[in-house]
């Protein structure tokens, strides 16, 4: 069975320039979630996708971030316009089940992250 | 709120020590806890978790942590370390279905 899939693995781009991450998640998880690590600091949640419905979305920094996850399958994060804070590593998980109880025990499956360089 | 700190950001053993990595949380519900790792160029691998079965919970690559509330604690610890074990080690809790995490703590081991 494939893992979480995570492209591009790296990105540099220049300040004000858009990017756009993409997460496949394992097949049939209904639960999508992004982090992000900011280097020095903490995996920092952003938001959590319950098929195409935005569950959660209290982490995401500003307004500069979209995240999509088209017909409940893979999901997209675009930062735009990128700023030099925006550099880090972003995380895509995802888990299988539903219901509240489920979700807080549930192991959350990590891909390998997209390193994001802003210059 | 939920908050989780690791103590110590590198951790140096040699090959065949015990490996300790420290975790404290704080948490105003019954936590569920959770320990991953992260090898380099990889993603981030479930070690084990905590989720109120058993105090004493047994992961993978002989792996255990052991909760206890008295001490708001949830210790990682390896009885005999591996070359293969360096890596960073991450404490979590969850908070609705996100997790909290600690800062990581890097596992160096030396032959």
């Amino acid at each position: 069975e494939a893992g979480v899939t995570q492209f591009p693995s790296h990105s540099v781009i220049e300040k004000g320039q858009t990017v756009t991450l993409r997460c496949d998640p394992i097949s049939g998880h209904d639960n999508l979630y992004w982090y992000r690590r900011v280097m020095g600091k903490e995996i920092k949640f952003l938001l959590h996708f319950v098929k195409e419905s935005k569950q959660d979305e209290s982490g995401m920094p500003n307004n500069r971030f979209l995240a999509e996850r088209t017909g409940g399958t893979y999901s997209t994060l675009k930062v735009q316009p990128a700023e030099l804070e925006d550099s880090g590593v972003y995380f895509c998980a995802s888990s299988q089940g539903s219901g509240m109880l489920a979700g807080l025990q549930e192991t959350q499956y990590f891909g390998p992250g997209t390193r994001l360089l802003v210059l | 709120a939920q908050s989780v700190t690791q103590l110590g950001s590198h951790v140096s053993v040699s090959e065949g020590a015990l490996v300790l990595l420290r975790c404290n949380y704080s948490s105003s519900v019954p936590p569920y806890l959770f320990w991953y790792v992260q090898y380099p160029n990889q993603g981030l691998q479930l070690l084990l978790k905590y989720t109120s079965a058993a105090t004493l919970v047994k992961g993978i690559n002989g792996f255990e942590a052991e909760f206890k509330k008295s001490e708001t604690s949830f210790h990682l610890t390896k009885p005999s370390a591996h070359m293969s074990d360096a890596a960073e080690y991450f404490c979590a809790v969850s908070l609705g279905t996100a997790l909290i995490f600690g800062k990581g703590t890097t596992l160096s081991v030396s032959s």
